[in-house]
C-alpha cells in the first residue's frame, strides 16, 4: 500500500531560525514529489515538485532535497517569518501506463513560528 | 481567472438533512477531486473525476456522492448527514491524468452537523 509518512506532526521556532521538515515514503513506481504549504483557513498550495533525478531544489527561503534510493524527502526553511507558519504536506505521485492516477497524501506538518 | 471556487463557504446542518457543495473551475482541467480535512488526519480522498460524466471512489466514499455533468462543475452531495462528517471539506483540480500535475485547491468549506 502506497503511504506517506511525515514527521515531526508539529513544530515550534522562534522568528530567524531555520528547520526542516521531513517526508518517508512508500510509493511505487515513483514518480514525482510535491510540497504544499496550507495556511490556516485555506486550500494547500504547491511549493515545489520533485522528480526522480533531481535532489535539491530551491523556492525562496524553501528548499526541498530528495533521495529516491531511500525514499525520502525534506523541506528546509532558512531564516523563518512570521508568515510560514502554516501546515506543510507532503504528496508523491506514482506512474501509472494506465487507468486513473491519484496521488498519496501525508497527513502534513504544522509549524508555528514565533517572534 | 477564478482558478477553484467552492459554494458554499460555511454550512450548518442538522443530523438526516441534505445538501450538496458546488466546486467550479475555469481552468479546463480534466481531473477533479474532492477531500475532507480533520484535524490530525490530513486530506482524505471523498471522489474524485477523470473528466465530464465519469466519477470514481476515493478512500472514503461512505455517505457522499457525486456528479460531473459539465467539465468545469464537480458536486459532493450529502443525502443524510451524519455528525460525523462534520469536517472541511475541499476541491481540487489538476490538468492531467498523467502523475504529478499540480492539484489547485479551493478555499474550502466548512459543514457543521449537529
Amino acid at each position: 500500500k502506497n503511504q506517506v509518512e511525515q514527521s515531526p506532526q508539529s513544530l515550534i521556532i522562534l522568528e530567524g531560525k531555520n528547520c526542516t521538515l521531513q517526508c518517508n515514503y512508500t510509493v511505487s513506481p515513483f514518480s514525482n514529489l510535491r510540497w504544499y504549504k496550507q495556511d490556516t483557513g485555506r486550500g494547500p498550495v504547491s511549493l515545489t515538485i520533485m522528480t526522480f533525478s533531481e535532489n535539491t531544489k530551491s523556492n525562496g527561503r524553501y528548499t526541498a532535497t530528495l533521495d529516491a534510493d531511500t525514499k525520502q524527502s525534506s523541506l528546509h526553511i532558512t531564516a523563518s517569518q512570521l508568515s510560514d507558519s502554516a501546515s506543510y504536506i507532503c504528496v508523491v505521485s506514482a506512474t501509472r501506463t494506465g487507468g486513473s492516477y491519484i496521488p498519496t497524501f501525508g497527513r502534513g506538518t504544522s509549524l508555528i513560528v514565533h517572534p | 481567472n477564478a482558478g477553484v471556487t467552492q459554494t458554499p463557504k460555511f454550512r450548518v446542518l442538522k443530523t438526516g438533512q441534505s445538501m450538496t457543495l458546488l466546486c467550479a473551475q475555469d481552468m479546463n482541467h480534466e481531473y477533479m477531486y474532492w477531500y475532507r480535512q480533520d484535524p490530525g488526519m490530513g486530506l482524505r480522498l471523498i471522489h474524485y473525476s477523470v473528466g465530464e460524466g465519469t466519477t470514481a471512489k476515493g478512500e472514503v466514499p461512505d455517505g457522499y456522492n457525486v456528479s460531473r455533468l459539465k467539465k468545469q462543475n464537480f458536486l459532493l452531495g450529502l443525502e443524510s448527514a451524519a455528525p460525523s462528517q462534520t469536517s472541511v471539506y475541499f476541491c481540487a483540480s489538476s490538468y492531467s491524468p498523467s502523475g504529478g500535475h499540480e492539484q489547485y485547491f479551493g478555499p474550502g468549506t466548512r459543514l457543521t452537523v449537529t
